[in-house]
């Protein structure tokens, strides 16, 4: 069974970089995977933030950034700010039009 | 701008059926992939099910795959997800999603509704 893996939680301090990972159990994920970044706050519906590796959603500052680094997707928030402090969820495109959550990252910010 | 709205929710037991609806506004409905994604409670995001723009091609989760149907009624800008033999495991905030074609029959979660509630509970 096919596992996306991401931190459970991590924190960063006001105006501090941090970069959140998504990786999968068995295997590496490269650009063919097509990795998304999702932010939630609680009691809010999911926003997106990244699709397709690196491309912004319209309105998401460029603080946001992704990447692949090694075998893994990455999300990299610069200059983190107090309204950072959310869920963050990767998804990964597994093929034949099936899509795979990570489990998400809770964000502390302090 | 893009809005989705869904409906149907509520509770229901377990073995039984429901149907969720998401009435889309702000963009031409016809030529959008349409997702739905779940959020059980206290839990994190599992996709569903994905819906072509025409109908024509659809894809499920193997946890629900067999006992929900997703289906669109272009001319009233609505998708639907018929749930059927729910299990408490089911129970969760059900996401409407705007797809976004990126390549060839690949289209990701762009723009979410506010969601639907689903209980099942005896």
């Amino acid at each position: 069974q096919t596992v996306v893996t991401q931190e459970p939680s991590f924190s960063v301090s006001p105006g501090g970089t941090v970069t959140l990972t998504c990786g999968l159990n068995s295997g590496s994920v490269s650009t063919g995977s097509y990795p998304g970044w999702y932010q939630q706050t609680p009691g809010q519906a999911p926003r997106t933030l990244i699709h397709s590796t690196n491309s912004r959603s319209s309105g998401v500052p460029d603080r946001f950034s992704g990447s692949i680094l090694g075998n893994k997707a990455a999300l990299t928030i610069t200059g983190a700010q107090a309204d950072d402090e959310s869920d963050y969820y990767c998804v990964l495109y597994m093929g034949s039009g099936i899509w795979v959550f990570g489990g998400g990252t809770k964000l502390t910010v302090l | 701008q893009v809005q989705l709205v869904e409906s149907g929710g509520g509770v229901v037991q377990p073995g039984g059926s429901l149907r969720l609806s998401c009435e889309a506004s702000g963009f031409t409905f016809n030529i959008y992939g349409m997702h739905w994604v779940r959020q059980a409670p206290g839990k994190g995001l599992e996709w569903v099910t994905f819906i072509r723009y025409d109908g024509g091609d659809k894809d499920y989760a193997d946890s629900v795959k067999g006992r929900f149907t997703i289906s669109r009624d272009n001319s009233k800008n609505t998708l639907y997800l018929q749930m059927n033999s729910l299990r408490v495991e089911d129970t969760a905030v059900y996401y409407c999603a705007k797809g976004k074609k990126i390549a060839d029959k690949i289209y990701y979660v762009d723009v979410w509704g506010k969601g639907a509630t689903v209980t099942v509970s005896s």
